[in-house]
């Protein structure tokens, strides 16, 4: 079955130590997009990457960091630099092409800083 | 810049009964998408319709159709004979359609519950 996985599912985090949270796809698609929900809010996106070995800063980047050295694979770093990385982290990805092409979502990775 | 606007925190409906979620957008671009994505307790964000701005029909899949106003720039959702299933957060969003960016501009999204 083609889909994007996350993992771990939930994760728990000391104050001041870094986290990577794990995206993958088999989709064959050429975007992937962090995001970043908290309670009540709509998505904001965090970074994007359009094809290997390149990635832009989205609208709350500080305190991330990502990688794309695979097609399949563009995990997210949260830095002891976020000041409050409590939230719902979202992955995604978009077959680039000529059309709108939705963007597909993982199931996600709820984070928690004790 | 582009502005997603769902102005119904909550709504409530009867099953097998039909309900319109409101979206209103802002955008300077001349070709644009709207999506309505859907996302259960479960968290996962599951696609549902897209309507581009050029389209003159307004699209349909199955139970959800889009009720696409351009001038007002509304696209609102319009699930018909409503499902236990359908309660769940339901977003609006929109990405330009030109470029190589498409990054989705989200609403803060509307809670339907579905009664029994």
């Amino acid at each position: 079955d083609g889909g994007i996985t996350q993992s771990p599912k939930y994760l728990f985090r000391k104050e001041g130590q870094n986290v990577t949270l794990s995206c993958e796809q088999n989709l064959n698609h050429d975007a992937m997009y962090w995001y970043r929900q908290d309670p009540g809010q709509g998505l904001r996106l965090i970074y994007y990457s359009q094809i290997v070995n390149d990635f832009q800063k989205g609208d709350i980047a500080e305190g991330y960091s990502v990688s794309r050295e695979k097609k399949e694979s563009f995990p997210l770093t949260v830095t002891s630099a976020q000041k409050n990385p409590t939230a719902f982290y979202l992955c995604a990805s978009r077959l680039a092409g000529l059309t709108y092409n939705e963007q597909f979502f993982g199931p996600g990775t709820r984070l928690t800083v004790l | 810049a582009q502005k997603i606007t769902q102005t119904q925190p909550g709504m409530f409906v009867q099953e097998k009964e039909a309900v319109t979620l409101d979206c209103t957008y802002d955008t300077s671009d001349q070709s644009y998408g709207l999506f309505w994505y859907k996302q259960p307790s479960s968290g996962e964000m599951i696609f549902l319709i897209y309507q581009g701005s050029y389209d003159e029909q307004n699209a349909t899949e199955g139970r959800y159709s889009l009720n696409f106003q351009k001038a007002r720039k509304s696209a609102n959702l319009v699930i018909s004979a409503s499902q236990l299933g359908d309660s769940a957060m339901y977003f609006c969003a929109i990405s330009p359609l030109a470029g190589n960016n498409r990054k989705l501009i989200w609403g803060l999204g509307t809670s339907l519950a579905v009664n029994p």
